[in-house]
Parts: C-alpha cells; sequence; structure tokens
C-alpha cells in the first residue's frame, strides 16, 4: 500500500514556542492531504483539509492562526502548531490522498507535548 | 462532528475467537471505512465497503453494511493476538468532500 510518513514521530517543546510536524507521501502524489488530532483513548477529530497549491480548509473549532496549514507540493504537507500551550498536547496525525481515490494512508502520528 | 458510534467500547475475547464489531451513523454516506489502529500508532487500511454494496470480504475480515439502518459491523475470524488493537469506522460524506468522520472506536483484546 501506499505509505505516508510524518516528521518528527515526538516532540517536547516548552509552552509558547512553536512546533513543525511534516506530512509527506512517499510513493504517491497527494491532492489531498488531512490533518487530525487525537487525544488519549479517543477517536480522530479532523482539524483542516488541504489541497496542494491552495489554502487549507479548517473545521469549526480550529483556528487557523494557531494551527498553520502548508500544502506547497503533491508530496508535502506541513502543520505548525504556533505558540504552543500545555492543552495543544495531543496525538497529530496526517492522511493524504491521491487524486480520484477513495481511501486515505495515514501517517504513523507525531506526539506532541508541550510543557 | 463525530457521527460514528462503535460497540462495543471495549471486546475482550480469547485467541480463536470471532470478533465482532458495530458501527452506526447518521448522515447518507458514499462509503464506510474500516480501521485499525494499535496503540500510539498511526492507522491501518482494512476494507472499504460502498454504499451500493452490502458486504465484503478481505482475508479473515468481513464487513457488512446496512444503509436503510446506517450501520455496519466489522467480523475478524479466527482471532490472532495481534489482532489487538483499537478498530475505527469512518463514513466518508457524499458531499464530495471525502472527509472521514470516525467513530469512537472498539478497544479489541484478544487473549492468548
Amino acid at each position: 500500500g501506499a505509505v505516508v510518513s510524518q516528521h518528527p514521530s515526538w516532540v517536547i517543546c516548552k509552552s509558547g514556542t512553536s512546533v513543525k510536524i511534516e506530512c509527506r507521501s512517499l510513493d504517491f502524489q497527494a491532492t489531498t492531504m488531512f490533518w487530525y488530532r487525537q487525544f488519549p483513548k479517543q477517536s480522530l477529530m479532523l482539524m483542516a483539509t488541504s489541497n496542494e497549491g491552495s489554502k487549507a480548509t479548517y473545521e469549526q473549532g480550529v483556528e487557523k492562526d494557531k494551527f498553520l496549514i502548508n500544502h506547497a507540493s503533491l508530496t508535502l504537507s506541513t502543520l505548525t502548531v504556533t505558540s504552543a500551550h500545555p492543552e495543544d498536547s495531543s496525538f497529530y496525525i496526517c492522511s493524504a490522498r491521491a487524486l480520484y481515490q477513495e481511501t486515505q494512508y495515514f501517517g504513523p502520528g507525531t506526539r506532541l507535548l508541550v510543557l | 462532528s463525530q457521527q460514528g458510534e462503535e460497540d462495543p467500547q471495549a471486546l475482550s475475547i480469547q485467541e480463536g475467537e470471532n470478533a465482532t464489531m458495530n458501527c452506526s451513523y447518521k448522515t447518507s454516506i458514499n462509503n464506510l471505512q474500516w480501521y485499525r489502529q494499535n496503540s500510539g500508532r498511526g492507522l491501518v487500511h482494512l476494507i472499504l465497503i460502498r454504499s451500493n454494496e452490502r458486504e465484503k470480504h478481505s482475508g479473515r475480515l468481513r464487513v457488512t453494511l446496512d444503509t436503510s439502518k446506517k450501520s455496519s459491523s466489522l467480523l475478524i475470524t479466527a482471532s490472532r493476538a495481534a489482532d489487538t488493537a483499537s478498530y475505527f469506522c469512518a463514513t466518508d460524506g457524499i458531499q464530495g468532500a471525502q472527509k472521514l468522520v470516525f467513530g469512537q472506536g472498539t478497544r479489541l483484546t484478544i487473549n492468548p
């Protein structure tokens, strides 16, 4: 199956700093990428949808100025958590989908801990 | 918004037994997908069933879909310890945005 990678796999940062998470599709062109967050023992919550070359579409309640998403190429999307606070600590997962394909392929996730 | 509800929330069975998980949803769908997540890891796509399909098989997996009841089930036959994971259903709406809405998941434990 298609492979999606995320980097870093985990990060610990101080409150107030910004953290960038990369999501890459390794063997296919991802026209659409999705960003989710998952709290312990809970389900995935979609944060935003990004199409290559255009602005991301954010879900209701997700601050676009807080979670900056860039999808500059067909294989890379980045999520930047700006001025991170402890409540932003979570597991962030991306997924990628190729044009005309129904299946989303998920990355391994990035665990963020803000102290 | 989360529209999928899964039951049971947790299931513990002996190795070799069959495991059945159910998922209900609220709105019309284009397809429904099942994913597995091992603890602290990403999601692995298991199977996709379209709204015009009623049953689908993949190895030891059997998925059914009843659009009239807005429900789906995932059956894992002859369970193995390696099947221990959380299982999520996700619905893809008919609007074409292909945004998956995930259920709350079932935590499956296979006891050796």
